[in-house]
């Protein structure tokens, strides 16, 4: 299996700071990655597909970029609704794996 | 507009097993490959297979294979996952989500369902 790492696991941050996730692969995937959003209750948004594409109405504050082994979440200008966990996904092998999760808080 | 509909909770007995259902619509059921993810209490999501609903073909993640039964039934959009010979560390929520590229099992999901807990205590 491909195991995908995420860091920090907990991130405290203010509104409007500039957020970035990391996600590293222990293979190369590629650009084969996704990222998702969760919020306490609810069910993964789809953010990015492709390491680096915006999922059609995800604000643009998102992006998202890397390949090969190593992938970054950019949130430029965090939002109060930016409050939630974050997940990278890797669909390069017969079986996705998700990474561990990233926890982003309020400060 | 496209919609995934998973059916309600479920609480079971070590040793029993579970039928979870995924009704989908607003698209063309058969053109999108169902996946199934599952989330522990407080933990991060595991990812557990697929079907494809054109095929009935399915693929399952090596911990799964034996234990997990994907189904559908194309006459009413909806998909089933069924987990056998429970045990406590089954308790979990239980999502579908659709493939976001047609006739493709690979790529992100791009549409969930509301999730499905499933409790498993005797």
């Amino acid at each position: 299996d491909i195991r995908m790492t995420q860091s920090p696991s907990t991130l405290s941050a203010s509104v409007g700071d500039r957020v970035t996730i990391t996600c590293r692969a222990s293979q190369s995937i590629s650009s084969w990655l996704a990222w998702y959003q969760q919020k306490p209750g609810k069910a993964p948004k789809f953010l990015i597909y492709k390491a680096s594409s915006l999922e059609s109405g995800v604000p643009t504050r998102f992006s998202g970029s890397g390949s090969g082994t190593e992938f970054t979440l950019t949130i430029s200008s965090l939002q109060a609704d930016d409050f939630a966990t974050y997940y990278c996904q890797q669909y390069k092998s017969y079986f996705p794996t998700f990474g561990q999760g990233t926890k982003v808080e309020i400060k | 507009q496209v919609q995934v509909v998973q059916s309600g909770a479920e609480v079971k007995k070590p040793g029993a097993s579970v039928k979870v259902s995924c009704k989908t619509s607003g698209y063309i059921f058969t053109d999108y490959y169902i996946h199934w993810v599952r989330q522990a209490p407080g933990q991060g999501l595991e990812w557990m297979g697929w079907i494809n609903p054109a095929s009935d073909g399915t693929n399952s993640a090596p911990k799964f294979q034996g234990g997990v039964t994907m189904t559908r039934d194309t006459s009413i959009s909806t998909a089933y996952m069924e987990l056998t010979r429970l045990t406590s560390d089954d308790t979990a929520i239980y999502y579908c989500a659709r493939a976001y590229l047609p006739e493709d099992y690979a790529g992100g999901f791009d549409i969930w369902g509301q999730g499905t807990m499933v409790t498993v205590s005797s």
